[in-house]
């Protein structure tokens, strides 16, 4: 089972800032955080990761809690190509193969 | 990713029938993985590989084998395909565990009537 909850869908306007949060309150001391997001029939595609201080790259901006509790990945001018599904992962890097997607949060960016 | 292709992309084949599919790589990673997605369960590791020849099974690995033998090929087979294996699959590559982040194939929709 995936190790994170997220909402099933969210908005957002065109031009907007998207917020999207996850939980992920069993994560343990060297789990990472990661996001990627899959627009339609297309495969997933890495956004960014962080383990506990806030992260920003050219897509997007990564805030994670203090206690690592939670985390909001941040679209900060979201456009209609950002509507995709974001999935938020927790993965220890010293494992192969724990990598789990679960369902993920399906965004859509409205004109 | 361009240095990613996934072959045949669609393909529809009769139950009882083996069917491979083929993930090609140009970035030299040595990791690579192969993942189903189907609806409602989001994507699952299937098999995975950490180097030529070295592969090791993921959560849904039953009627699945795969083979590794050079670095760029990886290739997934069903040796005899059944409805529910009906299924997006991507493959992916990667630096491994210690850089985390996986890059996908574009998919390959398989029918399996």
């Amino acid at each position: 089972d995936a190790k994170t909850t997220q909402p099933p869908s969210m908005d957002c306007a065109e031009g907007r800032a998207a917020n999207l949060p996850c939980n992920h309150s069993t994560i343990s001391g060297n789990e990472y955080v990661y996001w990627y997001r899959q627009i339609h029939s297309q495969g997933p595609q890495y956004i960014i990761h962080g383990l506990k201080n806030n992260e920003t790259n050219e897509m997007a901006s990564l805030i994670i809690t203090e206690d690592r509790k939670s985390s909001t990945l941040i679209l900060p001018h979201a456009t209609l190509r950002d509507t995709a599904v974001y999935y938020c992962i927790v993965w220890e890097k010293t494992s192969y193969d724990k990598v789990i997607f679960g369902p993920g949060t399906s965004l859509s960016v409205i004109p | 990713d361009a240095g990613i292709t996934q072959s045949p992309r669609h393909k529809v084949t009769e139950t009882g029938t083996p069917v491979t599919l083929r993930c090609h790589q140009t970035e030299n990673h040595r990791y690579m993985y192969w993942y189903r997605q189907d609806p409602g369960h989001g994507l699952r590791l299937i098999h995975y590989s950490y180097g030529v020849k070295d592969t090791d099974k993921g959560e849904v690995s039953d009627g699945y084998s795969v083979s590794r033998s050079k670095t760029e090929d990886f290739l997934l087979t069903l040796e005899s395909a059944t409805s529910s294996q009906t299924s997006v699959y991507f493959c992916a590559t990667g630096g491994g565990p210690l850089t985390g982040e996986q890059y996908f194939g574009p998919g390959t929709r398989l029918t399996v009537t």
